[in-house]
């Protein structure tokens, strides 16, 4: 069974630090990985997208890498902000391109940052 | 801008009393879903519409039906809603790419939160 696991599940942070947020995936086969940020009651939002070739994406203060052999995907987020608080939700796809949608969703990672 | 609408935002209701959650694209996009979102359960696909009139169940379809008359409407109906449909809703529109390929771009809407008493 497709499954997205992860890590942590909430984690809480000072403002101005650093932080790393783990996914896990066991979904074959694969075709993209992708994170999204979904603030507290609003819709995810893309961050990044990233295929088989790929090992890292950024966007500002994001950066998400790809290990494609061991199946695991980062979100780093660099000199965090207040309005970084949100879900960080990682979502994996298979090739389908149609049909049910062939994306397997993690439950996302509920960052808070504190001034 | 590209938008996903959903209304209501918010629903409470009770038990047994139908309702129509409404989701609106104007990206002319062929395929749209419906999700729910449940704490410690993330986001499961309810139904989703290839284009007009072909919809099909997703993960969890079981209560839930929809149509898809035009093109950027696409509601989720709850013919006799029960207590444990009260959740967030989100509809999204997705483009995706070529045959083959693994581009994708999916629009959420902002939500709808029900509960059902």
């Amino acid at each position: 069974k497709n499954q997205v696991e992860q890590s942590p599940q909430s984690l809480i942070i000072l403002e101005g630090k650093n932080c790393t947020l783990q996914c896990n995936y066991t979904v074959s086969p694969f075709s993209n990985l992708r994170w999204y940020k979904q603030d507290t009651g609003r819709g995810p939002v893309s961050l990044t997208i990233m295929t088989f070739s790929e090992n890292t994406k950024s966007n500002g203060r994001y950066t998400a890498t790809l290990d494609a052999d061991t199946k695991q995907s980062s979100l780093h987020i660099t000199a965090s902000q207040l309005s970084d608080s949100a879900s960080y939700i990682c979502v994996v796809s298979v090739p389908s391109g149609g049909g049910a949608d062939g994306l397997t969703f993690g439950k996302g990672t509920h960052l808070i940052i504190q001034p | 801008e590209a938008q996903v609408t959903q209304n209501p935002r918010y629903l409470i209701t009770v038990t047994g009393k139908k309702l129509t959650v409404t989701c609106s694209q104007n990206m002319n996009h062929e395929y749209m879903s419906w999700y729910r979102q449940d704490p410690g359960l993330g986001l499961r696909q309810i139904y989703y519409s290839m284009n007009v009139e072909v919809t099909d169940k997703g993960d969890v379809p079981e209560g839930y039906k929809v149509s898809r008359k035009e093109k950027r409407n696409f509601p989720l109906i709850l013919e006799s809603p029960s207590p444990n449909q009260t959740s967030l809703y989100f509809c999204a529109s997705t483009r995706w790419g070529a045959q083959g390929s693994s581009s994708y771009e999916q629009y959420f809407g902002p939500g709808t939160r029900l509960t059902v008493t």
